[in-house]
């Protein structure tokens, strides 16, 4: 079956700290992943996709991924966390008839 | 450009009351989804619509109804609530392979 999963259920990091979260998938083939990032009390924003290519890509907010087909992970960085990124973060792939599954989500505390 | 909205953003229903919640965008995309947010269980796909017209079933369906009502308007209803309906319901419209979200609406069925 196909489906997302987030190992980490919350993540509590440092001001000025990188952050690193990870999503890993289970599909057939290589699905389009997404990483989406929702603040309390609001609808879901999108950071970044990836369909093909290059396997780091870049997003809005200083965020980036990079795929690995190996490991069959899309893990999300910032190399320098603001009090801003506390937030609950999911991770989604999207299958051939454009139906999004989501990871249970990791939430993001930032400690000063 | 408001993008997708949704009405009402907060409703409280008694255990066999029936609503309806609204959904609508102004981004021209054929498909919209319908979703609920759960704690612990990320988003699960309620209802989804891949162009006007059409609607079919996701992955949690039962108990719910829809309508897409014209291109922009996609409508979920719940005809006797229960209160394993409590949850945070989530419209998208999809461009191509991205997803756009509303901002929910926040259910409490006592």
């Amino acid at each position: 079956a196909q489906s997302v999963t987030q190992p980490d259920i919350h993540i509590t990091v440092s001001e000025g700290a990188s952050l690193e979260l990870r999503c890993n998938y289970s599909y057939g083939a290589t699905p389009y992943l997404f990483w989406y990032v929702q603040s309390p009390g609001q609808g879901l924003q999108l950071l970044l996709k990836y369909f093909s290519g290059d396997t780091l890509v870049q997003g809005i907010k200083g965020f980036e991924a990079e795929f690995k087909r190996s490991q069959s992970s899309f893990n999300l960085r910032k190399p320098s966390v603001h009090w801003s990124d506390a937030a609950e973060y999911f991770c989604a792939a999207r299958s051939n008839d454009y139906k999004l599954s989501f990871g249970a989500g990791t939430t993001v505390t930032v400690r000063a | 450009n408001a993008g997708v909205t949704q009405t009402p953003k907060f409703q409280v229903l008694k255990t066999g009351q029936s609503m309806t919640l609204q959904c609508a965008q102004d981004m021209n995309h054929n498909s919209m989804y319908w979703y609920r947010q759960d704690p612990g269980m990320g988003l699960r796909l309620i209802y989804y619509s891949a162009s006007e017209g059409t609607t079919d079933k996701g992955e949690v369906p039962n108990g719910y109804n829809v309508s897409r009502l014209n291109k922009r308007e996609f409508s979920l209803r719940l005809e006797s609530a229960a209160p394993s309906q409590t949850s945070v319901y989530f419209c998208a419209s999809r461009e191509l392979a991205s997803q756009y979200f509303g901002p929910g609406t926040r259910l409490l069925v006592l």
